[in-house]
């Protein structure tokens, strides 16, 4: 497709079960980010990749997150045994340059929402 | 380290009247200032930014250095214009480009 696309849109987990979110991002793009976003919050950053390098996962809020983009086109978010505090929608974004090169116009997917009850 | 501040959750103008969504940064070096737009069921997506000094939609904004500030301005605003506008920054940190986002303000146009 032409834009970012992420999967599924909606997820609602059990506390204490493992998620796993996809993005796929627009063919070519080096640059892929996620971030979460709390309602009410603006989009917290998580994590960034340059093709297949995890460059930066300061944003994980804790070691239950991981996130990893093998081939360096389609990203995995996993969190394992979710709380509650995990409900958030989380957004994914890339563009198509890296490192110095990089400008700050991202190019947004729909977003995943999970609810953890 | 870099940070955004956008002061006000909620922003209600009439129709026609002029707009002001506020954005102020924290950033050491050279930024690229940024506003984005999500409206309802739709993607978050790019207004406009600082290094194009173009107005979108009626939209313009200035970066204003000596205040770090990038307000948004538009001078009539239109019932379409409804929608969450988010200020971002992107500044070098680590070997790239990292963005980081205000918690965004909410635009109400009343007919």
């Amino acid at each position: 497709g032409a834009g970012v696309s992420q999967s599924p849109r909606y997820k609602v987990a059990k506390r204490g079960q493992d998620v796993a979110l996809r993005c796929d991002p627009i063919s070519g793009h080096v640059s892929l980010f996620w971030y979460q976003q709390a309602l009410g919050q603006g989009p917290e950053f998580l994590t960034y990749f340059q093709n297949e390098a995890q460059l930066d996962k300061s944003g994980l809020p804790s070691d239950r997150f991981f996130a990893e983009r093998p081939e360096g086109s389609v990203s995995t978010l996993k969190i394992q045994r979710t709380q509650q505090e995990d409900s958030a929608v989380y957004l994914c974004a890339s563009n198509g340059k890296g490192g110095y090169a990089n400008t700050g116009e991202l190019f947004f997917g729909e977003g995943s929402r999970l609810t953890v009850l | 380290a870099q940070r955004v501040t956008q002061p006000e959750k909620l922003l209600s103008v009439f129709k026609g009247a002029p707009v002001e969504l506020k954005c102020n940064y924290s950033y050491s070096g050279s930024p690229e200032l940024f506003w984005y737009v999500q409206y309802s069921r739709q993607r978050l997506q790019l207004l406009l930014r600082h290094i194009s000094r173009e107005s979108i939609k009626g939209f313009t904004a200035d970066l204003n250095k000596g205040e770090t500030s990038f307000h948004l301005k538009k001078p009539f605003a239109q019932e379409e214009d409804s929608a969450m506008y988010y200020c971002a920054l992107s500044g070098l940190s680590g070997g790239y480009q990292k963005v980081t986002f205000g918690t965004g303000t909410k635009l109400q146009v009343i007919p």
